[in-house]
């Protein structure tokens, strides 16, 4: 019964190579989105998509991208990896119509860039 | 632009300690205010909200108010347990309906020792 799942778990990979990263939720949420956390745990927001529709779209290097297949879903493919790129990436959602934003979190994804 | 200050860490206090994290604001309107928990190894999630002045936040103990002459949202907990160790970020949302980024401080990170 997870709500927000994220796979993988780990990811280790050499510079230059092109990952991805799958998020799903089973909450029913209708806002999901792609945070960076880095060696000091500060978060920064990537990407948030609403009802598949991309709303906010932070200062991140064209090598990201993020996809939405449905509601569900929000995948981030980053190309050409760089050292720079090392860091815990989180995902979470949130129902917007509820008014509360609360935002729930996947138990993220720890990406390392040799 | 709209930022959460928190207060440095590492806090390290011994178990049935009193605890404060300070938290400061600078926002226009009246935002929602959060405090969200990052246990080792897991995801953010939140801890107590508040969503005008006034108002308190409560939670497993811990305890925050909504402060708008100081811009404020300080944590609290009478007495703390070993089990309290984690990472507490503070984070607020601009008031409306338009879709728009919660904002989160650097987060302070908490020990607490038998």
């Amino acid at each position: 019964d997870t709500a927000v799942s994220q796979t993988p778990k780990y990811l280790v990979t050499q510079m230059g190579n092109d990952k991805s990263i799958k998020c799903e939720q089973n909450l029913g949420h209708d806002t999901m989105y792609w945070y960076k956390q880095d060696s000091k745990k500060f978060l920064k927001i990537m990407f948030s998509y609403n009802n598949k529709e991309l709303i906010i779209n932070e200062t991140v290097p064209n090598r990201f991208s993020p996809k939405s297949p449905d509601k569900a879903h929000l995948n981030l493919h980053i190309n050409s990896l760089e050292l720079g790129d090392s860091a815990v990436y989180f995902c979470a959602s949130s129902l917007w119509t509820s008014g509360s934003h609360e935002q729930y979190f996947g138990p993220g994804t720890r990406l390392t860039v040799t | 632009g709209d930022s959460v200050t928190q207060m440095e860490g590492p806090v390290t206090l011994s178990e049935e300690a009193f605890l404060t994290i300070n938290c400061t604001y600078t926002a226009t309107g009246y935002p929602s205010l959060f405090w969200y928990v990052q246990y080792p190894g897991e995801g953010l999630q939140l801890l107590l909200k508040a969503t005008k002045a006034d108002d308190k936040g409560s939670n497993k103990g811990f305890e925050a108010t909504y402060r708008k002459e100081t811009t404020s949202f300080h944590l609290e907990k009478g007495s703390v347990q070993v089990s309290d160790s984690a990472v507490y970020f503070c984070a607020l949302r601009r008031g409306g309906t338009s879709y728009d980024k919660v904002i989160f401080g650097p987060g302070t990170s908490l020990s607490v020792i038998p």
